[in-house]
């Protein structure tokens, strides 16, 4: 059983460009979290969907970001018009449909805006 | 809103010796779980323990224990035996029963040989 995929690992944007961030949940999974790591700090939650549904955005900036998790496919964390401040590290992280069980951690994308 | 609050941002242990990482939080709530995370150099975030609220006896996973005190709202991990692979940021975390996870600033653990 794969663990959770995000990719890239590492993505380099120009201020001003679009960010995309895939994740690929476990399988069997049907819940995911994104949540981002500024340098040494903790992870802030950013956003917690199940397919095709966005249950809590109470972490997500307003402005210029956007998650989703598809029926098909991968959740994607789009990021628009990056600024340097968007710079971090990006977690996306599964759990399966039973509550309270641990989050897996997928190994994160590295943006950097320059 | 649930906060996390790790109070130490530096620990240092000798090889084979014992240290324990504190964790405070706030909650309003009954029923959650509480964690901690290791994250070495390379940036995965590996679970080291967990514990449920509604149980009153520690957690533990080998050389790893928690001293969880409900009442305190204290959740301390103790790692005995401390090994030069053990040193790594560690974060504790909350989550509630709608499951958002909230995480402490960490720990930096480093094990001296």
């Amino acid at each position: 059983n794969a663990g959770v995929m995000q990719n890239p690992r590492h993505l380099v944007r120009r201020r001003g460009q679009e960010a995309r961030l895939r994740c690929s949940p476990m399988k069997g999974h049907s819940h995911v979290y994104w949540y981002r790591q500024l340098p040494e700090e903790g992870l802030k939650f950013m956003v917690y969907l199940q397919k095709e549904n966005i249950i809590d955005e109470s972490g997500m900036p307003k402005e210029r970001f956007s998650a989703e998790f598809p029926k098909e496919g991968p959740s994607i964390l789009r990021i628009q018009q990056v600024v340097r401040g968007d710079s971090a590290a990006y977690f996306c992280a599964s759990s399966p449909s039973v509550l309270g069980g641990e989050q897996y951690f997928g190994p994160g994308t590295r943006l950097t805006v320059t | 809103a649930q906060t996390v609050t790790q109070s130490q941002p530096e620990m240092s242990v000798q090889e084979a010796e014992t240290v324990t990482l504190s964790c405070t939080y706030d909650t309003s709530e009954s029923d959650y779980y509480l964690f901690w995370y290791k994250q070495p150099p390379s940036r995965q975030m590996i679970l080291v323990i967990r514990q449920e609220a509604y149980k009153q006896q520690n957690a533990t996973e080998n050389r790893f224990s928690v001293n969880f005190q409900k009442a305190a709202k204290s959740f301390s991990l103790k790692i005995s035996d401390s090994q030069l692979g053990d040193a790594a940021m560690y974060f504790c975390a909350y989550r509630s029963a709608i499951n958002d996870m909230r995480f402490g600033a960490g720990t930096r653990l480093t094990v001296k040989p």
